[in-house]
């Protein structure tokens, strides 16, 4: 069965300093990859898609970037974080044509920038 | 612009009641996907349902059923028998397929709780 993992769960990070969230997928190959961004008490906003290694098109233009080393890899960075970056960050996936394309999102990620 | 509008912040409803979220979405194409999908306190975003536009069938999950009125655009979710474990955020969302991105929108969400 596929799974996807997302680390770290938790993030307290000071403005100005770096991000990396890591996203991994197991189970699957060639997935279409997500990240998607919650602001508190809101709905899901898409950040970034890949639909292969080192392809990456960005939705919402922002001081975030990511990047997919590998098939089933995929990391959302920083290099100065801003008060607005708070956020809950949702790694997700998929397969075209897979149960209807369903997308399967991972355990999340709370970021805090104090 | 495709959108999903969900007009209900919040709902809530007595434990083994029925209750009904609503969702509507705008979109010109005529191929699509429709979800449910709840979030828990512990925010895993969990896939309820799912509605394939093509399929004149209302998609069935054991207590979870949706209304799908496609000329309507309206996809409602309906909740049998609510249990305590149903409390959770529901986000309807919408997916059209393009190539090379599946394109899904989200909307505001409704906030349920299920009261003893």
């Amino acid at each position: 069965s596929q799974t996807i993992h997302q680390w770290p769960a938790t993030l307290v990070q000071p403005v100005g300093s770096p991000l990396s969230l890591e996203c991994t997928v197991e189970g699957t190959s060639n997935p279409n990859l997500y990240w998607y961004r919650q602001a508190a008490g809101r709905g899901l906003q898409l950040l970034f898609y890949s639909v292969g290694i080192g392809q990456i098109s960005s939705e919402v233009p922002q001081n975030l970037s990511a990047s997919r080393p590998q098939d089933r890899q995929f990391i959302l960075s920083s290099k100065k974080l801003l008060l607005s970056d708070s956020g809950f960050y949702l790694c997700a996936w998929n397969r075209d044509g897979d149960s209807g394309n369903t997308i399967y999102f991972g355990e999340g990620s709370w970021l805090t920038v104090v | 612009a495709q959108t999903v509008t969900q007009s209900q912040p919040e709902m809530s409803v007595q434990e083994a009641e029925t209750v009904t979220l609503s969702c509507t979405y705008d979109t010109s194409e005529s191929n699509y996907y429709l979800f449910w999908y709840k979030q828990p306190p512990s925010r895993q975003m969990i896939l309820v349902i799912r509605q394939e536009a093509y399929k004149q069938q209302n998609a069935t999950e054991n207590r979870f059923s949706v209304n799908f009125q496609k000329a309507a655009k309206s996809f409602s979710l309906k909740i049998s028998d609510s249990q305590l474990g149903d409390t959770a955020m529901y986000f309807c969302a919408f997916m059209t397929l393009f190539y090379n991105n599946n394109d899904m929108r989200f909307g505001a969400g409704t906030r349920l709780t299920v009261k003893p």
